[in-house]
């Protein structure tokens, strides 16, 4: 079993103040790692899949990095807002593309 | 971004009844997957679909789960005698290989009771 660990499970910050969150991973069953952002009631919406070592994707405020040799990739928000509330989930691909584990999510709650 | 749509959005049975649950996607892709969150855990790869055939499936997807698709459109997951245990929200996803996306529908909150 596949253990993808992701830190903090939660976090509290202010409206405009950046932050960022890690997922970790086995380095040895890389594949792809993907990153979604979930808000409730909703479906997770895709952010970014990553393949490279060394990848950074970048969406509006939010940013990834990828290291796939130490197995670890950081998620960032930049000037954080009140919409950027929600469960941010990695998930390894580790079978190409076959099955995928999660992460338990960090869920972020920006205060106004 | 591919539009995935399941029904129903939340069902509640009796222990021991079977259940359907149905995945509709909006575009023509031929990899689908069943997942499960059950609450205050993490989400569960069931089992991925491709071509008509089962391609993997976790340990969690015994003889009591089957999937199909029916009609060539829909993507229905079946239980066959739920459990208290089966009590999670269940999600279908569409994924693209080339780029390694997956999209998922909104869920299913299946309640066994």
């Amino acid at each position: 079993i596949l253990n993808v660990e992701q830190s903090p499970q939660s976090l509290h910050v202010q409206e405009g103040d950046s932050t960022n969150f890690t997922c970790s991973f086995p380095s040895s069953n890389f594949y792809a790692l993907h990153w979604y952002r979930w808000e409730t009631a909703k479906s997770p919406e895709a952010l970014f899949v990553m393949t490279l070592n060394g990848d950074e994707k970048k969406k509006g405020r939010i940013s990834a990095t990828l290291n796939t040799k130490e197995g670890y990739s950081y998620l960032y928000i930049k000037g954080s807002q009140p919409e950027d509330s929600a469960t941010y989930l990695c998930a390894l691909d580790s079978g190409g593309y076959q099955k995928v584990t999660f992460g338990i999510g960090t869920k972020l709650q920006v205060i106004p | 971004e591919p539009e995935v749509t399941q029904t129903p959005s939340h069902q509640v049975t009796q222990m021991g009844q079977e259940v359907i649950l149905r995945c509709v996607p909006i575009s023509n892709h031929l990899y689908f997957y069943w997942y499960r969150q059950i609450l205050g855990q993490k989400v569960e790869f069931l089992v991925s679909f491709y071509n008509n055939e089962i391609s993997e499936k976790s340990e969690i997807f015994d003889d009591q789960f089957s999937v199909e698709r029916p009609d060539g459109s829909n993507f229905t997951l079946k239980i066959r005698s739920t459990k208290l245990e089966d009590s999670a929200m269940y999600f279908c996803a569409i994924g693209t290989p080339r780029t390694y996306e997956q999209y998922f529908g909104p869920g299913t909150r299946l309640t066994v009771t």
